[in-house]
Formats: structure tokens, sequence, C-alpha cells
């Protein structure tokens, strides 16, 4: 089936500038994700939708961050004002939900590799 | 300190040979553990969950020492597409995952 799909890819924006980043999740997964990966680092976590619940925000970095999930799929992560060093590839991850074992798999989309001038 | 700590590495090995890596968590009450593989520009993807008992999964083999608190991975007879970062992921006691920043492996022929 479907796997996680992010778009755009890539992105070239100026400094200052506004972005939008889309995420469709796996049909059904009820968990989502956004982390952020800098060249060769680790995943930073963002941001986590779960069902209906309040989104855990705990590591947006600033509030120029924002992400929102509507409909309880598809989620756009937005970045206002963009600096350079928010340049990195947004990765997102879907995941059913439950308490353990296969169902906290994480499936990662390609991510959108954001370069800010 | 970070909840998950990884030697990053790189850890550079002989084609056939075997190697191991650890991986550290600072919560006690963390519930689950994973691996991840991640290639160079591509997404992580699930490698093996880590069980109490410790599991194999063909040339790997995962263990868990709650006392200690690490995660351990273990590949045997190592082949060329083995070569990517492993990410270690804990899930903490309030149910977020929680990544490591990866160890590098490197097979060379």
């Amino acid at each position: 089936g479907a796997g996680v799909s992010q778009s755009p890819s890539n992105k070239v924006t100026e400094k200052g500038k506004d972005v939008e980043l889309r995420c469709d999740p796996i049909s059904g997964h009820t968990a989502l994700y956004w982390y952020r990966q800098s060249l060769g680092q680790g995943l930073e976590f963002l941001i986590y939708f779960q069902g209906n619940s309040a989104p855990d925000k705990s590591g947006l970095p600033s509030d120029r961050f924002s992400a929102e999930r509507t409909g309880g799929s598809v989620s756009t992560l937005t970045i206002q004002r963009t600096q350079q060093e928010d340049s990195a590839v947004y990765l997102c991850a879907s995941s059913p939900r439950g308490e353990g074992g296969r169902a906290d798999t994480q499936y990662f989309g390609p991510g959108t590799r954001l370069t800010v001038l | 300190r970070k909840e998950v700590e990884q030697d990053p590495g790189p850890f550079n090995v002989p084609e056939g040979a075997t190697v191991a890596f650890n991986c550290t968590y600072s919560n006690s009450a963390s519930q689950s553990f994973f691996w991840y593989r991640q290639d160079c520009r591509k997404e992580p993807k699930l490698l093996m969950s880590v069980y109490s008992s410790g599991n194999e999964d063909g040339r790997f083999t995962a263990q868990l020492n709650r006392a200690s608190q690490y995660i351990s991975l273990l590949i045997r007879d190592s082949k060329l597409s083995d070569s990517a970062t492993y990410l270690c992921v804990v899930k903490n006691s309030w149910g977020k995952l929680q990544f490591g920043a990866g160890t590098q492996v490197v097979v060379t022929p």
C-alpha cells in the first residue's frame, strides 16, 4: 500500500519568507510526528499528533514554527520568517495507534529538504 | 544529558566480520526499544524491536539490559549493504519515542 508521502521533496527559499511543508500519513494511522534532521545529525523531535488529543508541541524550536493536522490525516508544518539555521531535512512519520510492539513502528516519509538562502 | 546516547562511530568493519555497539538511555521507566536503520540521504526504517529476552533477526541480534539501561545491536557476517547509520529509539514513560543520534557503520571489502 501507499506509504507516507511528503511534499515538496526539495524547497529553496530566501531568508524571511514563509514555507509550508506537507505530510500525507498512511491511511488509518492516528499518530503523526514531525522531525528535522540537520546534516550529519540525529533526528530532532518537533511535534506529535495523536488522534484528537492536543498535540505535543514541546519540540518546536520557536514560535515561528507551527503545525496543523486537518481531519486527523494530512498535516502541514509552517515555518514563518525562515532563517538560515532552519535549513534541514524535515521528516514526517506516522504510526498506528497502540501501546507497544509493532504498533509503535514509525513509518517515515522521504522528507523535505529545506534550504534557506 | 541526552535521553538516548549513542557512539557516533564510524565503526569500520571488514566484510564478514562481526560488529556490535550499544545505546544508553537515561529514563529507567522507558517501555519499548527499537533499532532503526538510516541509509545516506534516506529516511529511517525500522530494523527490529528489542525485547526483554533479547531477539534475533537473521544476522542481527538485539539485547536489552535494563539494570544498566542500555540496548545493543550485533551484526554478524557483515555485508557491504549493512553500511548505514543505526538509530536507537526508546519509548519513554509517557509514550514519546526518543531517537538517538545514530551510530555509523561502514563495511569495507
